[in-house]
């Protein structure tokens, strides 16, 4: 089956770039009905929703999408994301996921699964 | 941006019991709703899609209910493997968004 795989430094500077990358494997990234996507979590807190990416352009949170990059490297099957100007706040457990979308009948289905196993990123000098 | 509110934050409860968490959405999102269990240090795992569709291999003792802007998640028999924290999740619009989690303890 679909896993995935974050990797990347788990140590960035403050105002420095975050950039992190997730590996697929089992199945391609060129497969439809899948958006590859980015959540975060800081330490004892809830999930966000950071952006994902199709074939075509990415959707960011509009909080984060001054400073947000994702893209993919069909080549590799890999996706990527990069954030900028990274501050303490960006410290968190980063997760890469497929997310399905489907419609049956004109319902649409739509959820997250599976998810990489995260990894955490602190922001510090 | 669509506000998510779970509600108990924490619950603490004894095996076998039946225990029910409730989501609400601060604008209408249909059944456009999914929830996730997350246990200590891993990744979280979807359980309901949709707000009532139980994901492929779930135990049954998992339920999920609801429109509109109020939801109720449901473990019928609790059991030790079901400490975790739970999360709602909508998919209405851009950007999807999180309940802050249940942390369910025995």
């Amino acid at each position: 089956q679909v896993q995935l795989q974050e990797s990347g430094p788990g140590l960035v500077k403050p105002s420095q770039t975050l950039s992190l990358t997730c590996t697929v494997s089992g199945g391609s990234i060129n497969s439809g009905s899948h958006y590859w996507t980015w959540i975060r979590q800081p330490a004892g807190k809830g999930l966000e929703w950071i952006g994902r990416v199709y074939s075509g352009s990415p959707d960011y949170h509009p909080a984060l999408k001054s400073r947000a990059s994702i893209s993919l490297d069909k080549s590799k099957n890999q996706f990527s994301l990069k954030l900028t100007s990274v501050t303490a706040a960006d410290t968190a457990v980063y997760f890469c996921a497929r997310e399905t979308w489907q419609v049956i009948g004109t319902t649409p289905y739509n959820w997250f699964a599976p998810w990489g196993q995260g990894l955490l990123v602190t922001v510090s000098s | 941006d669509f506000q998510m509110t779970q509600s108990p934050s924490s619950l603490s409860a004894s095996v076998g019991d039946r225990v029910t968490i409730t989501c609400q959405a601060s604008q209408d999102i249909a059944t456009y709703l999914n929830w996730y269990q997350q246990k200590p240090g891993k990744s979280p795992k979807l359980l309901i899609y949709s707000a009532s569709n139980l994901e492929a291999g779930v135990p049954s003792r998992f339920s999920g209910g609801g429109s509109g802007t109020d939801f109720s998640f449901t473990i019928s028999s609790l059991q030790p493997e079901d400490i975790a924290t739970y999360y709602c999740q909508q998919y209405e619009d851009l950007p999807y968004t999180f309940g802050q989690g249940t942390k369910l303890e025995i």
